[in-house]
């Protein structure tokens, strides 16, 4: 139940077009939901986040999608660029004193020129 | 804003020695602060949550007298892997929760450790 599932493990896209990651959850009491970019080497970095009170955030060229009644969320780039090629994890977090992050298995993008 | 710095940000040792890494935040206050490691190509694997002042609390099959954590202030978490082996070699990252807001952790750029 404290799963989060990520697909797909790999994606690849070319310059321009959209990367789609996807994200499902179990655990109903998850009320943040954040995707962190990670290039190697470096630790991971907060993308964009959302709350379920929402069913979209949209930052820049980064959307997230949230579903609630499916329990699924997930991570849309427009105009993906090379510069997006690194590994993206999503996550989740039970609120209210229960503060650890479930980490999806992560999607490894790569963007061809 | 919202910056975590890591020392070192790789490191070699011995097998047998102790090796400590440090994680701070750089701009905010970080009532707690968690501590991952990550093999290759994997995701994050929790070790550990520390509270400031507290003693740290340890996930399950984490070995908390190979991995001593204490985060002695509000800025400063310090890991601590005693008797490395080759097997403790690693990416450790850690990342603080900003103590104004319940959810965000902003993570470190990861320590390297590789035991010889």
């Amino acid at each position: 139940q404290q799963q989060v599932k990520q697909s797909p493990q790999s994606l690849i896209v070319q310059k321009g077009g959209i990367s789609i990651i996807n994200c499902a959850y179990e655990n109903t009491a998850f009320d943040y939901f954040p995707w962190y970019q990670q290039f190697p080497g470096k630790g991971p970095a907060l993308l964009i986040a959302i709350r379920p009170d929402v069913s979209e955030k949209k930052e820049g060229r980064f959307t997230i999608s949230f579903n609630k009644s499916a329990k699924q969320f997930s991570l849309h780039i427009m105009d993906s660029q090379p510069g997006d090629s690194a590994t993206y994890f999503c996550a989740a977090l039970a609120g209210g004193g229960s503060e650890k992050l479930v980490f999806g298995k992560g999607t490894k993008l790569t963007v061809n020129p | 804003g919202a910056v975590v710095s890591q020392h070192p940000s790789w490191v070699i040792c011995k097998s047998g020695t102790s090796v400590k890494i440090e994680c701070r935040s750089l701009d905010f206050q970080a009532t707690t602060m968690f501590w991952y490691r990550q093999f290759p190509k994997q995701s994050l694997m929790l070790m550990a949550t520390s509270n400031e002042g507290s003693k740290a609390t340890y996930e399950q099959g984490v070995e908390k007298d190979k991995f001593l954590i204490n985060h002695a202030s509000l800025t400063l978490s310090t890991l601590t892997v005693t008797s490395a082996h080759p097997e403790d070699s690693s990416f450790y990252i850690c990342s603080a929760r900003d103590g104004g807001s319940p959810y965000e952790q902003y993570f470190g750029p990861g320590t390297r450790l590789t035991v010889t």
